[in-house]
């Protein structure tokens, strides 16, 4: 069974750099899934960040594009996201999870992010 | 706003049935797949439905889903008190980004 584990910090200032990994365990993630990142403001809805796929390719959603980037790292089994400039917008709870193309089967619990100085 | 429109909330007694509609256009759920996740408080969503239709392993009967045209349909029968969550809807959309509704606050009264 897929585990999948956020880890960051809490606490980003405005305009630093957010960066967050996910420790995957029960899978490979070089196996036929895409691993991506969801997130919700507090009181929100959801919010799909970005996803990549085995072979590294990556997908974005266009609103977020120009300040996100999502990579793997095969060798410790993770996945992470950079999110830079970021504003007190960016403030929310961030899954990462696995997915079947924008089906997103199995999450992590959530890691809050809050952006503040 | 989302690009998917659900109600902000629905409501029904225990043992009865309720459904929840997610609303969308041509450019997402017209032309791909809907799923369903359930997300209880204080918790991470949990997929429901995918591919329209089909219940992961797990997940009962109780629980269906639909699609028609441009909308879709999240069904539970045999209300519970522990079905009291936010419902989200979820597809792809040709803008190619992968969508949700706002979310529906189901409360079993």
């Amino acid at each position: 069974q897929v585990q999948l584990q956020e880890s960051g910090p809490g606490l980003v200032k405005p305009s630093e750099t957010l960066s967050l990994s996910c420790t995957v365990s029960g899978d490979s993630i070089s196996s036929g899934y895409f691993w991506g990142w969801i997130r919700q403001p507090p009181g929100k809805g959801l919010e799909w960040i970005a996803s990549i796929f085995q072979s590294g390719t990556t997908y974005y959603n266009p609103s977020l594009k120009s300040r996100v980037t999502i990579s793997a790292d095969t060798s410790r089994n993770q996945f992470s996201l950079k999110v830079n400039s970021v504003t007190a917008a960016d403030t929310a709870v961030y899954y990462c999870a696995r997915l079947i193309h924008d089906t997103a089967y199995s999450w992590g619990q959530g890691i809050l992010v809050t952006v503040s100085s | 706003q989302s690009v998917l429109t659900q109600p902000p909330s629905v409501s029904a007694a225990p043992g009865q049935k309720v459904t929840i509609s997610c609303s969308g256009s041509n450019s997402n759920i017209g032309n791909n797949y809907v799923s369903w996740y359930q997300q209880l408080p204080g918790t991470a969503p949990k997929l429901l439905i995918y591919q329209n239709n089909k219940r992961p392993s797990g997940i009962p009967d109780r629980f269906s889903g639909s699609k028609s045209g441009t909308s879709a349909t999240l069904g539970i029968t045999g209300l519970q008190t522990g079905d009291e969550a936010d419902y989200y809807c979820g597809t792809w959309d040709n803008s190619l980004s992968a969508v949700f509704g706002g979310g529906t606050k189901l409360t079993v009264l």
